[in-house]
């Protein structure tokens, strides 16, 4: 199972782009990338998730290189409200995601 | 549309204990998993309920123990409670065991 490493803070100011770059130097060919946001004493919220290249939606940007070892995820203009822990997770889409491994994820901490 | 809610919110045990905690999966979803997270850590697998039966199981002992019912609500069952159980019990819900999970707001668990 493809094991992820990510920054352990980061800290950003309200209005600018954070990217947090996850490391996943194992990745298998049939994983998928997927990055959750969670809130302290809230469960998890589903981000985003990709397999190659770039995917973009609503809330985030995420950018694969042509290797798949890292990922980053972009939020684009944070604001206060962004500040939570994000996980970047890797795992088998076909039956597999019985094994998702959170790792210990990114404190992101927005400033004003 | 109605989310992942549990119950209860917290619970105190005492060591040796047994404790049921249960969920109820958001409409439409027949897959639930359950997640421990320890207070400043990532959450970590315990198992997998996909239509009934159990389809995974993270690194956790027998005495960790569920249920899937026909309505796919699901209980999460610990036996022999040790001090270590302490942690905040997450369940996710999910479509045919997509990688896109929604969690609910976890059941805080405190073994004294």
């Amino acid at each position: 199972l493809a094991k992820t490493t990510q920054p352990i803070s980061m800290d950003s100011y309200e209005g600018q782009e954070v990217n947090i770059t996850c490391s996943h130097n194992n990745i298998a060919t049939n994983d998928y990338i997927t990055w959750y946001q969670q809130f302290p004493s809230q469960g998890p919220r589903f981000i985003i998730q990709g397999y190659k290249t770039k995917v973009t939606n609503e809330v985030a940007s995420l950018f694969i290189p042509a290797d798949r070892k890292s990922s980053t995820l972009s939020l684009p203009r944070v604001s206060l409200s962004d500040t939570a822990v994000y996980y970047c997770l890797v795992g088998d889409v076909a039956y597999n995601f019985n094994k998702f491994y959170f790792g210990s994820g990114t404190k992101l901490n927005v400033k004003p | 549309e109605t989310g992942v809610t549990q119950s209860p919110t917290h619970l105190i045990k005492t060591r040796g204990q047994q404790v049921t905690l249960r969920c109820s999966s958001q409409s439409g979803h027949n897959t639930v998993s359950w997640y421990q997270q320890a207070l400043g850590q990532g959450p970590q697998f315990i198992f997998q309920y996909y239509r009934e039966e159990e389809n995974g199981r993270g690194n956790f002992p027998p005495r960790f123990s569920g249920l899937q019912f026909p309505n796919y609500s699901s209980e999460l069952n610990v036996n022999a409670l040790e001090l270590d159980d302490s942690a905040l019990y997450l369940c996710a819900s999910s479509w045919e065991r997509d990688y896109e999970q929604y969690f609910g707001p976890g059941t805080r668990l405190t073994v004294t």
